[in-house]
């Protein structure tokens, strides 16, 4: 069976530090990987998505990047955070191939927060 | 407009309650349509795909209606354990290799008492 990994589970950072958070698919080959974001309170966001290896689409302009050194591995990183940064972030995987969009499948996330 | 829509609620009904909540969705070219169950402080887990002939499992019954563009969720005889946060999900963007990516709501919030 298909299993995902994110870490770590929470952080707390400094304003103007980096950030990497780390995100691996298990049990599946060529998935379409997925960062989101979503604020105290709000929906979520589509940050960043990647359909292969190298493969990156952002979805909003912001101070985040992301990349996928690996075919189940994708990475969310930043250079320096922002206060507006803070909010619980979210890596997904699913299905490529389908006619329509296969649901998403989410890993436990990540909340972090900027100080 | 908002892509997906829906009522914040918080929804408080009694356990054993029947309880409804509807999803407005703006674009008429949608075509995958999904409910999310988010509990407080986790990440959201797929409740159940929603097809055009309208779908059951268990006590949970979602529909659509596409002349209206609304997709419903009902739950039956309400547990306790049902509180959670309810996501409609519509694919609705358009990504630049023209596949679409899903739009989440922002969730109803259902509550149910003892």
């Amino acid at each position: 069976s298909q299993t995902i990994h994110q870490w770590p589970a929470t952080l707390v950072q400094p304003v103007g530090s980096p950030l990497s958070l780390e995100c691996t698919v298990e049990g599946t080959s060529n998935p379409n990987l997925y960062w989101y974001r979503q604020a105290a309170g709000r929906g979520l966001q589509l940050l960043f998505y990647s359909v292969g290896i190298g493969q990156i689409s952002s979805e909003v302009p912001q101070n985040l990047s992301a990349s996928r050194p690996q075919d189940r591995q994708f990475i969310l990183s930043s250079k320096k955070l922002l206060l507006s940064d803070s909010g619980f972030y979210l890596c997904a995987w699913s299905v490529k191939g389908t006619a329509y969009n296969s649901p998403l499948h989410f890993g436990n996330g990540t909340r972090l927060t900027v100080t | 407009r908002k892509e997906v829509e829906q009522d914040p609620g918080p929804f408080n009904v009694p356990e054993g309650a029947t309880v409804a909540f509807n999803c407005t969705y703006s674009n008429s070219a949608s075509q995958s349509f999904f409910w999310y169950r988010q509990d407080c402080r986790k990440e959201p887990k797929l409740l159940m795909s929603v097809y055009s002939s309208g779908n059951e499992d268990g006590r949970f019954t979602a529909q659509l209606n596409r002349a209206s563009q609304y997709i419903s969720l009902l739950i039956r005889d309400s547990k306790l354990s049902d509180s959670a946060t309810y996501l409609c999900v519509v694919n609705s963007q358009t990504m630049d290799t023209g596949r679409r990516a899903l739009t989440f709501g922002s969730g109803t919030r259902l509550q149910v008492q003892p």
